[in-house]
């Protein structure tokens, strides 16, 4: 299967600490996304990495990629009470494939 | 506000009974994804629409068919709904397929068959 998997499962954290979470998949990708899920609400996407690249940075957020690895990992700094969510990585594969597998998340809890 | 429109909200439905669930994508948007999570679960892939063909199957049930129309609105039938189908129904729309480019989430419509 494509679906990743994120690790921890969850993660609790104080305010101003960072946080992180790894993702690993299985197979050959196009690019890794992590997106954000608030409870019971739609998911949000936060950042796409292709194959080609290492890392990115948006704002507060880094994500690594390792493809001989197959694995990702999402680095939030400085956390906030706002940032409590589950966190997803979600794969695309290789071109003909057009599906995109979700794992099952991490969720973060950050303490004020 | 992602664009992606879903409807209804809630649904609530006795088992056997068929339900169907209703996707309007961004504009823009020629693919449109279904997607199941159950309580405190991951999301389960079901299908994928491209520019009104089925381009990718997952984990749907025989029971559960989709479709999406010229407008490019999609639907996805339910039926002989059990308890255990009982969950949140996702719909994402992206401009491609492929998951190359960033998917935009409607807010689910969540369905309890009792």
């Amino acid at each position: 299967s494509q679906q990743g998997e994120e690790d921890p499962q969850a993660l609790s954290i104080q305010e101003g600490e960072n946080a992180t979470m790894n993702c690993s998949y299985k197979t050959s990708i196009n690019n890794l996304q992590w997106y954000r899920q608030n409870s019971g609400r739609g998911l949000v996407h936060l950042i796409l990495i292709r194959s080609n690249e290492r890392e990115k940075h948006s704002g507060r957020l880094r994500v690594t990629l390792d493809t001989s690895k197959k694995s990702s990992s999402l680095l939030i700094t400085a956390s906030r009470a706002a940032d409590t969510a589950s966190y997803f990585c979600a794969t695309g594969g290789r071109t003909g494939a057009n599906n995109l597998f979700f794992g099952t998340g991490t969720r973060l809890t950050v303490i004020p | 506000d992602s664009g992606v429109t879903q409807t209804p909200k809630h649904l609530i439905t006795a088992t056997g009974q068929r339900v169907t669930l209703r996707c309007s994508p961004r504009s823009g948007d020629l693919s449109v994804y279904w997607y199941q999570q159950s309580l405190d679960q991951g999301l389960q892939f079901l299908i994928q629409y491209y520019n009104g063909e089925e381009r990718a199957k997952g984990n749907i049930l025989e029971r559960f068919s989709a479709q999406q129309f010229p407008d490019l609105h999609s639907e996805l039938n339910l039926s002989s709904l059990e308890l255990g189908d009982s969950a949140l129904y996702f719909c994402a729309s992206s401009k491609r397929g492929g998951g190359d480019t960033e998917a935009f989430f409607g807010q689910g419509t969540r369905l309890t068959v009792v």
